[in-house]
């Protein structure tokens, strides 16, 4: 199974300030027949089931601010919140579905200062 | 589109934990409709357990795949998922969610999850 590893674990910052969230794969989850890299980004609020952010490793879903955005390539993600805003304390997932079983990293918990 | 699980909270150890998830304002045999079963729980973090097309192709998690039965009534517009002898480490929410793709696809709806316990 390719293992999803994100960094760090919990992150606390100022409203107003840059979040950034690291994801590191175990396999390369780009393919070169189409140059994608098969990896997405969920925000999961307290009660609630994870909502789709990202994917294709940098595209962002309908509807989702433009404050989110994804980097990455190969096997190093990130997610990046450009302006933390109140309603961004949530646990943040990647998930890889490049390869069968998918998988997820750990989760990365935001909080405000 | 709207994902509703449903199905008892507690199951007994040894026993078959039995889900259904109805699928409202949408086909559940639509072709760019597949469904997936996942779970979460604080000890594994998100887990899939398994994949189906609308015509019922299957795909499984190697690590529970003996124990998953995965199957869609295409009459009550409903995704069903059946786990039998389960232990404590099943405890968990389960959720069921769609994707434009059996596989290699991200999820992008999701149901608001059920809480399962399996305890005696």
């Amino acid at each position: 199974d390719i293992v999803m590893t994100q960094s760090p674990d919990s992150l606390t910052l100022s409203l107003g300030e840059r979040a950034t969230i690291n994801c590191k794969s175990s396999q390369s989850l780009l393919y070169s027949s189409n140059n994608k890299s098969y990896l997405a980004w969920y925000q999961q609020k307290p009660g609630q089931p994870p909502k789709l952010l990202i994917y294709w490793a940098s595209s962002r879903d309908s509807g989702v601010p433009d404050r989110f955005s994804g980097a990455g390539s190969g096997t190093d993600f990130t997610l990046t919140i450009s302006s933390l805003q109140a309603e961004d304390v949530a646990v943040y997932f990647c998930h890889q579905y490049s390869a069968t079983p998918d998988t997820f990293g750990q989760g990365t918990k935001l909080q405000i200062k | 589109l709207q994902l509703q699980e449903s199905g008892p909270g507690l199951v007994k150890p040894s026993e078959t934990l039995s889900l259904t998830c109805t699928v409202l304002g949408g086909s559940i045999n639509s072709p760019d409709n597949h469904w997936a079963w996942l779970r979460q729980s604080p000890g594994k973090g998100l887990e899939w357990i398994g994949s189906i097309s609308d015509s019922g192709s299957t795909y499984r998690n190697p690590a529970i795949t003996r124990r998953v039965t995965i199957a869609v009534d295409t009459s009550k517009n409903q995704v069903s998922l059946k786990l039998k002898s389960v232990t404590a480490a099943d405890t968990g929410r389960y959720y069921c969610a769609r994707r434009r793709q059996l596989l290699e696809y991200y999820f992008d709806d999701w149901g608001q999850g059920s809480l399962v316990t399996v305890s005696s």
